[in-house]
């Protein structure tokens, strides 16, 4: 499976739009990426995955560059409850079904 | 739908003694994932079964740790004996292989344990 690379923290103001970047330079053509996040004490949760194109859902946007070596996970109004780790995976769709987890990124969101 | 149930919730036990984990996944769900969470180690898969049987094991630190899955409704972990380096957080998941998105992993709300 390919690496990621995520900023370890980030910080964002309630109500502003948090940007959370993650790089996977070595992602192969049938992996896709996929968001996880894990709020204080509770397992993860999925959000969003996606192979080349943006995707949205109710509860974020997934935007991934032409050439497929980076996205980013926007939370377009961040609220305290979206406070946790995220987590950017990559995997082939389909096959083993393993999720392997890196380090992450901390979002703290401030009031 | 309940989610994933895994009991107990928090476990303190002392070295040596035999501790077992215990995951009941989301009914329908054809996989079923342990994973282990520590600070220093961050979320670690421990191993994983596909309808019932392990599918890769290669994550379980040592023989200490075995699990079973004698039905799709339920799984053990078990860890005997003890070790006080075994203290960590123990998650259950689950999924479903013809879900869309594939991939998408269902977690249990973990079972902290503490070995003394």
């Amino acid at each position: 499976d390919a690496k990621t690379t995520q900023p370890t923290s980030m910080d964002c103001a309630e109500g502003r739009a948090a940007n959370l970047p993650c790089n996977h330079s070595t992602i192969s053509g049938n992996e896709y990426v996929y968001w996880y996040r894990q709020i204080h004490s509770q397992g993860p949760q999925y959000i969003i995955h996606g192979l080349k194109n943006n995707e949205t859902n109710e509860m974020a946007s997934l935007i991934i560059t032409e050439d497929r070596k980076s996205s980013t996970l926007i939370l377009p109004h961040a609220t305290l409850r979206d406070t946790a780790v995220y987590y950017c995976i990559v995997r082939p769709q389909g096959g083993s079904e393993k999720l392997v987890f890196g380090k992450g990124t901390k979002l703290t969101v401030n009031p | 739908d309940a989610g994933v149930i895994q009991s107990p919730r928090h476990e303190v036990t002392e070295m040596g003694q035999e501790v077992t984990l215990r995951c009941k996944p989301i009914s329908g769900h054809d996989y079923l994932f342990w994973y282990r969470q520590t600070m220093m180690r961050g979320l670690e898969l421990l191993i994983y079964f596909n309808n019932n049987v392990p599918i890769d094991d290669s994550g379980m630190p040592e023989d200490r740790f075995s699990a079973k899955m004698p039905n799709a409704s339920f799984s053990t972990l078990k860890i005997q004996p003890s070790e006080p380096r075994d203290s960590a957080v123990y998650f259950c998941a689950s999924s479903f292989y013809r879900s869309y998105p594939s991939g998408t992993q269902y977690f249990g709300p973990g079972t902290r344990l503490l070995v003394l």
